[in-house]
């Protein structure tokens, strides 16, 4: 069985200052972790991939995230926020052998001016 | 780039009205995923299909059912739509062959049923 917390379902932050969304996950299988991102009345869109290349993981727009097996966590972060990043974010971690994803249940990001 | 479509953004019907949503993907993708996401519940997996003619249940079956007769396209049915069949339905494309895997999301098609 695999699952995936995001531990915060509302984050704040001001414009400028570093952003934390914070994942836990559980699989049964070295996993594939993903993080989307959604803006208002779009769909979703893929933030970056974990490959088990790199622990850690550059995406677009800035971001970044850290695969940490001892602590099952793949937080994403990036330095300093834009108000273009107010959005929906959802970590996902995807079972090889069952063929499908689990969705976190999202944590929201506001971005203050 | 991947597209994924969907046939309506918004759509009210009426309870007991059968519902019809479809989906195209231009990728050749072999798989595509029928999601519905509410508040704080994040997106929960309806139905996949791996392949044409070939479908799975997802984690919330009931109330719904698929129908893929071509590669590009995955509708999602609704036989006889109920109230708490409200909400954001998501439709996503992937090719298997890609590991790790990810998913091509289209824009979403949100429903009220009353």
């Amino acid at each position: 069985a695999q699952s995936v917390t995001q531990l915060d379902s509302h984050v704040s932050v001001s414009e400028g200052t570093p952003v934390l969304l914070r994942c836990n996950y559980s699989s049964s299988y070295s996993p594939s972790l993903f993080w989307y991102v959604q803006h208002p009345n779009k769909g979703l869109q893929l933030l970056l991939k974990y490959t088990s290349a790199a622990t850690l993981v550059k995406g677009i727009n800035g971001f970044e995230a850290e695969f940490k097996k001892s602590e099952t966590s793949f937080h994403l972060t990036k330095p300093s926020a834009h108000m273009s990043d107010a959005a929906e974010y959802f970590c996902v971690v995807y079972n090889t052998n069952a063929g499908k994803s689990t969705f976190g249940d999202g944590t929201t990001l506001t971005v203050k001016p | 780039d991947v597209k994924v479509t969907q046939s309506s953004r918004y759509l009210v019907k009426r309870t007991g009205e059968k519902v019809f949503l479809e989906c195209v993907q231009d990728m050749d993708h072999e798989n595509m995923f029928w999601y519905r996401q509410d508040p704080g519940l994040g997106l929960r997996l309806i139905y996949f299909s791996y392949d044409v003619k070939m479908k799975e249940k997802g984690d919330i079956p009931e109330g719904y059912s698929v129908s893929r007769e071509k590669k590009e396209r995955f509708s999602l049915i609704l036989e006889s739509a109920s109230t708490n069949q409200t909400s954001m339905y998501l439709c996503a494309s992937g090719d298997s062959g890609r590991t790790p895997y990810e998913q091509y999301f289209g824009p979403g098609t949100r429903l009220t049923v009353t």
